[in-house]
């Protein structure tokens, strides 16, 4: 199995900051990683897909970049809204496995 | 505007059965592969089960492998999970979430509220 591991596992950050995530993945997965935001009691939405492709309707400000094994996402400029549990997942191959999830949380 | 409703989660005792569904509107369903996704009390998320749009083609985590069963009914567009044998550690809120392509599921582009099942005597 492919494991994904993120860093760090939570991080304190103020509005206006930028924020960057990281997902390393076992082995090389190209660019197959979407990354998700959760909020507590929510279900997941997808951010990006494709390491690198914004999903439709989410803001700009939400960036994805890496291949292989190391992938980045980046929030340019940290809003309210954006305090979170943000996870990766790779879709290379079964078993489709998630990161740890990195909390994003108000300094 | 895509929905997926869950329904079927509950309280099982350990070794029981449920059948969790999931009732799509708002696309075609069977061009879309769809997906199980689970999220233990206060963890992370695990995939669960997937399945092509035709249903010809399913795929499970090995800690359900033989235990649990993916389905759809395009005629209905629901999807359905089939959970035999539970124990504690299946007890998850369960979402479906439709994939991006027909053949497989590589993620979840538009997920359910999720339904909760609990396992325990």
């Amino acid at each position: 199995d492919i494991q994904m591991t993120q860093s760090p596992s939570s991080l304190s950050a103020s509005v206006g900051d930028r924020v960057t995530i990281t997902c390393r993945a076992s082995q090389s997965i190209r660019s197959s990683l979407n990354w998700y935001q959760q909020k507590p009691g929510k279900a997941p939405k997808v951010l990006i897909f494709a390491a690198s492709s914004l999903q439709g309707g989410v803001p700009s400000r939400f960036s994805g970049s890496g291949s292989g094994t190391d992938f980045t996402l980046t929030i340019s400029s940290l809003q309210p809204e954006d305090f979170a549990t943000y996870y990766c997942q790779q879709c290379h191959s079964a078993p489709l496995t998630f990161g740890g999830g990195t909390r994003v949380e108000a300094k | 505007e895509v929905q997926l409703l869950e329904s079927g989660g509950g309280l099982v005792q350990p070794g029981g059965s449920l059948r969790l569904s999931c009732a799509a509107s708002g696309f075609t369903f069977n061009n879309y592969a769809m997906g199980w996704v689970r999220q233990a009390p206060g963890k992370g998320l695990e995939w669960v089960s997937s399945i092509s749009g035709s249903g010809d083609n399913t795929y499970y985590t090995d800690s359900v492998r033989g235990r649990f069963t993916i389905s759809r009914d395009n005629s209905k567009n629901t999807l359905y999970l089939q959970m035999n044998s539970l124990s504690p550690e299946d007890t998850a809120v369960y979402y479906c979430a439709r994939g991006r392509t027909t053949a497989t599921w590589q993620g979840g582009d538009n997920w359910g509220q999720g339904t909760l099942v609990t396992v325990s005597s």
